[in-house]
């Protein structure tokens, strides 16, 4: 397995259903995200974590808890979500934040949440 | 906080034409990178740009980052139906490990 991976890859829950996205990365990165891809907002930076600290929350409700066990996985637990949750979720890693000229990051190919 | 401007938002062209969008910003950053996301996948980084003017070309792409390193372009030779997708700049403050994205360009190439 090679990349960022994603499960799952489509997902519809209700309003009062507990669920949890995964992303697990094969490329020895430190540095790994999530972003919510909506219509409204193309690319919306949700959590950073770098070496398995969390780094950044951007104002994010609490109806979404990310996890990071390690340098490779990397959650996000759901909990009494909206509709308007309903997007795609993308993970992505990347190598050390700090000291490099450039911080490419890997995506993975996302998961697909609808909440009814 | 670092805002990038991308324009058009929307571009629907027909096989064979030549288009530019560009990326925007007031900040300067340290790079800048674009990536293509097609339907039903993540974005996947085409390239970075790091010294200011610098030009790269891949196949029918030019990339050109703007010599003040806040802005940037992406010029498409003879579009292709393959080339549809969206199209995404980053820009890159490697002092405050932060990449800032753009609202993106929505390209439509049609036969």
């Amino acid at each position: 397995e090679t990349g960022v991976t994603q499960t799952p890859r489509h997902l519809v829950m209700g309003m009062t259903n507990k669920k949890s996205l995964k992303c697990e990365q094969h490329l020895g990165h430190n540095a790994m995200y999530w972003y919510k891809q909506s219509a409204k907002k193309p690319l919306e930076l949700m959590f950073v974590y770098n070496f398995k600290e969390q780094t950044e929350n951007n104002s994010v409700p609490s109806r979404f808890s990310p996890e990071c066990p390690n340098s490779s996985h990397l959650f996000l637990h759901l909990h009494t979500l909206q509709p308007e949750d309903s997007a795609l979720y993308l993970c992505a890693s990347s190598r050390n934040l700090a000291g490099l000229p450039y911080n490419e990051q890997f995506f993975g190919p996302g998961t697909r949440l609808t909440v009814l | 906080t670092q805002l990038l401007e991308q324009s058009p938002q929307f571009l629907s062209i027909q096989e064979g034409e030549n288009l530019t969008v560009y990326c925007n910003s007031s900040s300067v950053f340290s790079s800048l990178q674009w990536y293509r996301q097609e339907p039903g996948e993540g974005p996947v980084l085409l390239v970075t740009v790091v010294t200011g003017g610098e030009v790269k070309k891949l196949k029918r792409l030019t990339f050109q980052f703007g010599d003040a390193r806040k802005d940037s372009s992406l010029h498409i030779t003879a579009a292709q139906p393959g080339d549809t997708g969206l199209y995404l700049c980053a820009g890159i403050n490697t002092n405050a490990g932060k990449s800032t994205f753009g609202d993106g360009t929505t390209l439509t190439v049609k036969p």
